[in-house]
């Protein structure tokens, strides 16, 4: 069954924590990708990663950071420093170099509130 | 920058009838664009895409967008509306700043397709 798979599906932060959302992918896809999505405020884009071990800044990364250290894998920390953090978070995967260019598939999402 | 606009924040429709979504966009050179469709609580689906060819371009569900170079638009068409195309609908375009890697989403339209 290949896809991406988020979880958690709904999660709490306590102030003052730092929280992972987890994103795995079996697609083989090189590059991955981390929206924030805000109602009325369509997709942002937190952080990308093209390759393993490589990431960019999207346009609201501030509080948030990112790792990969596998292919397959590019989980995404929301720290103390994000004040507004509760939102809905995608994350999205992508082939480089391929027929289907540009296209993106999406996870189910990840729903992050604030206690 | 590369962007899209959708400037509608709903559309209403009756089922069985002609649906539209629109969505305008700027960029400097050829444009590709795309349009995704997202059902509550879930992540985005890819419909259909327009790289180069034919103005019109026909997607998965019935979907099709027409390419229009000179009102610099990409609406989103549907002949016959179902209730189950109530979602939310986001037009994208390929940022060319950032290469081939990153995609600007517009707001997103609600549908909402009355029985």
């Amino acid at each position: 069954d290949g896809g991406i798979t988020q979880s958690p599906k709904y999660l709490f932060r306590k102030e003052g924590q730092n929280v992972t959302l987890s994103c795995e992918q079996n697609l083989n896809h090189d590059a991955m990708y981390w929206y924030r999505q805000d109602p009325g405020q369509g997709l942002r884009l937190i952080y990308y990663s093209q390759i393993v071990n490589d990431f960019q800044k999207g346009d609201i990364a501030e509080g948030y950071s990112v790792s990969r250290e596998k292919k397959e894998s590019f989980p995404l920390t929301v720290t103390s420093a994000q004040k507004n953090p509760t939102a809905f978070y995608l994350c999205a995967s992508k082939r480089q170099g391929s027929a289907d260019v540009n296209i993106q598939y999406f996870g189910a999402g990840t729903r992050l509130s604030v206690l | 920058a590369q962007s899209v606009a959708q400037p509608e924040d709903q559309v209403n429709v009756a089922e069985g009838n002609p649906l539209t979504v629109k969505c305008t966009y700027s960029v400097s050179g050829n444009p590709y664009l795309f349009w995704y469709v997202q059902y509550p609580n879930r992540g985005l689906q890819f419909l259909l895409k327009y790289i180069t060819g034919d103005n019109l371009v026909k997607g998965s569900y019935g979907f099709e967008a027409e390419f229009n170079k000179s009102q610099t638009s990409f609406h989103l068409k549907k002949p016959s509306a179902l209730v189950s195309d109530s979602a939310l609908y986001f037009c994208a375009v390929r940022d060319i700043a950032w290469g081939n890697n990153r995609l600007a989403f517009g707001k997103g339209n609600q549908v909402v397709v009355i029985p």
